[in-house]
């Protein structure tokens, strides 16, 4: 059975930093590119930041680059994001989410976790 | 940038109707438009990939279609578990992704 689990989210002074680790399980973690999506109090869905199989290639959306970092370690399928310099814009649920790529060749986010709240606030 | 521009925003309806929630795109995506749903308190599940192709377990009532920049979600008789927030998401530009705003569907 696939399974994400997101975890390291809390409450944070603006300025501060965070790490988010989500462990995955019951898949081949380093055949996967990964992603994380965030989702403000009340909010839609904003892509956050994308990380290829091997982390040759790392993408993030504008309104975080420069101060969140994704990171992967294929051999204990794990995906993190370095979170620093928060900002209360930054305040959401982060989930980390597979992208699945079929024979079509339409990637999608097919399997997600449950969430990690990270709160930026004095 | 892509920007992706759903229709309605708020969506009330009843059990049985047929509802048609519409997503458009800023520029040409092909068929690279996924649809999901989420649930109060739970991650989003995908429903339809590549604009019209059915995930595995999703009930036939949903369907999608479209290409290029206008798409459409169609449920053809609706569920009372089918009340929840619908997101459109293109992967056009992968590795990054933009969403739709989203479109919340209630019971009238």
């Amino acid at each position: 059975e696939v399974q994400l689990v997101e975890s390291g989210g809390g409450l944070v002074k603006p300025g501060g930093s965070l790490r988010l680790s989500c462990a995955t399980s019951g898949f081949t973690f380093s055949d996967y590119t990964m992603h994380w999506v965030r989702q403000a109090p009340g909010k839609g869905l904003e892509w956050v930041s994308s990380i290829s199989t091997s982390s040759s290639y790392l993408s993030y959306a504008d309104s975080v680059k420069g101060r969140f970092t994704i990171s992967r370690h294929n051999a204990k399928n794990s995906l993190f994001l370095q979170m620093s310099n928060l900002r209360a814009e930054d305040t959401a649920v982060y989930y980390c989410a597979r992208v699945w790529v079929p024979t079509s060749g339409w990637p999608y986010l097919d399997f997600w976790g449950q969430g990690t709240l990270v709160t930026v606030s004095s | 940038d892509i920007q992706m521009t759903q229709s309605p925003s708020s969506l009330s309806a009843s059990v049985g109707d047929r509802v048609t929630i519409t997503c458009r795109a800023s520029q040409s995506i092909s068929s690279y438009l996924n649809w999901y749903q989420q649930k109060p308190g739970k991650a989003p599940k995908v429903l339809i990939y590549g604009a019209s192709n059915l995930q595995s377990g999703v009930p036939s009532r949903f369907r999608g279609s479209g290409s290029g920049t206008d798409f459409t979600l169609t449920i053809s008789s609706l569920h009372p578990e089918d009340f929840a927030t619908y997101y459109c998401q293109q992967s056009y530009t992968t590795p990054t992704y933009s969403f739709g705003q989203g479109t919340k569907l209630e019971i009238k």
